[in-house]
């Protein structure tokens, strides 16, 4: 079992509509839980960062965790063509301490 | 993306050549960490400092070599690199090395090895 691991995609959905983006873990211990957003050809952007159970919102994205179930997703209502790019699951602590470990990334189109 | 910077942003380099990558954090950071992306792979850890002090060696190869002078300012040196190594090479800084720290990616250095 990887790591990290997140849906494959790629995933296409129409302007407007949720994107739904996952990310399942097999470290129990990990602490820490970040989404990158990442531009074709530019580097990796920290859209959002949770830490405790539940949901956490900021704007258009909304993070979920459930330690219980080692999952975290990302929402993006609203779902915009500037939000196309690929999604990257990054998790830390646990027994790699320092080290994050990301996952291989999900493509999201947003198509007009 | 001013708040890492690093340079330069595109290299090509033959095989027998030395050259170095520069890396440098405006955040007042205590941890800066060298990944390499590949095509279709996931970013992989190379190094990391953490108060200056190296606090991880991914298994690289010695054909990378990393300084690190300061809490600011990282270099990555490269020497009788393969066609493989050809990738982006990205520098990140956080708070400290604990894993619970946000890291901050610069903008990244497209390295072509011919």
């Amino acid at each position: 079992q990887k790591e990290v691991e997140q849906n494959s995609g790629p995933l296409s959905v129409p302007e407007g509509a949720i994107a739904s983006l996952n990310c399942t873990y097999s470290d129990r211990g990990s602490q820490s839980f970040f989404w990158y957003r990442q531009y074709s050809g530019k580097s990796p952007e920290l859209i959002m960062s949770i830490y405790s159970n539940g949901d956490k919102e900021d704007g258009r994205f909304t993070a979920q965790l459930n330690k219980a179930s080692q999952y975290v997703s990302l929402l993006i209502r609203d779902s915009q063509p500037s939000d196309s790019a690929t999604y990257l699951c990054a998790i830390g602590g646990g027994t790699s301490y320092g080290k994050l470990t990301f996952g291989q990334g999900t493509i999201l189109t947003v198509h007009p | 993306e001013t708040g890492v910077t690093q340079t330069p942003r595109h290299l090509v380099m033959g095989m027998t050549n030395k050259k170095s990558l520069k890396c440098e954090q405006h955040l007042g950071h205590n941890a800066m960490y060298w990944y390499k992306q590949s095509a279709k792979k996931p970013l992989e850890l190379m190094f990391v400092y953490n108060f200056k002090e190296q606090t991880e060696n991914n298994s690289v190869p010695s054909r990378f070599s990393p300084e690190c002078p300061n809490s600011s300012h990282l270099f990555l040196h490269l020497h009788t690199l393969q066609p493989e190594d050809s990738a982006l090479y990205l520098c990140a800084s956080s708070q400290e090395y604990s894993g619970v720290y946000e890291q901050y990616f610069g903008p990244g250095t497209r390295l072509t090895v011919t």
